[in-house]
């Protein structure tokens, strides 16, 4: 079956603009979440979706983040006011949520740089 | 906190020689879960493994296995007999079995170069 999938796939901004990043999770999967992969390091953790509420957005690095889910399918990360320090590749995983720690699985990523 | 540490920030070897990749983990939930991703130059993580801390036995998938030692708290990753196709970044992670609170936690990763 289909994978994660997100789109754009590179987006090149301004700083001070507006993104959105989209993500489409495995269908049937009700667990969606963002990660951030800077250069040469590990993903990081954004926010964590179950369902259509935001179960833990204790990664979002300030109040210019902000993430949406509003079917309990389709995902937006939404970033106001861009800096350069926003620059990274945007990471969307989805998983069962059948009970512990169900596997995570990765899109493709959007690479967001902000010049 | 949850921490993951990867050692190795690059490794290169020569085609079919065996190579492992070191992982130790920080935790203090008693159930928690561990991962291993590969990330090719194309980017897309890949899923490897997962392992419940409660389950010790070493387990192998092909030229993959890995070895998970509690008392330790590492769980690295051996590859036998290297092709190239395994140059990539590889990716240890944990995620506490905290239903509700489920997020993984990346080590830096492990560069691997397979060297024809």
């Amino acid at each position: 079956g289909a994978g994660v999938s997100q789109t754009p796939s590179n987006k090149v901004t301004e700083k001070g603009k507006y993104v959105e990043l989209r993500c489409d999770p495995i269908s049937g999967h009700t667990a969606l979440y963002w990660y951030r992969q800077s250069l040469g390091q590990g993903p990081e953790f954004l926010i964590y979706f179950q369902g259509t509420g935001a179960a833990d957005d204790s990664g979002l690095p300030n109040d210019r983040f902000f993430a949406v889910r509003p079917e309990g399918s389709v995902s937006t990360l939404k970033i106001q006011r861009t800096e350069r320090g926003d620059s990274a590749v945007y990471l969307c995983a989805s998983s069962f949520n059948r009970g512990e720690a169900d596997t995570q699985y990765f899109g493709p990523g959007t690479r967001l740089t902000v010049l | 906190a949850q921490k993951v540490t990867q050692a190795q920030t690059e490794i290169s070897v020569v085609e079919k020689e065996d190579v492992t990749l070191d992982c130790v983990y920080e935790t203090r939930d008693t159930t928690y879960y561990l991962f291993w991703y590969k990330q090719p130059p194309s980017g897309e993580l890949v899923f490897l493994i997962r392992r419940n801390s409660f389950d010790e036995q070493n387990e192998i998938s092909g030229r993959y296995s890995w070895n998970f030692q509690k008392s330790t708290s590492s769980f690295n990753f051996t590859i036998t007999a290297s092709q190239v196709v395994d140059s990539a970044v590889y990716f240890c992670a944990l995620d506490g079995a905290n239903f509700g609170n489920e997020k993984l936690t990346f080590g830096t990763g492990t560069r691997l170069t397979i060297i024809p």
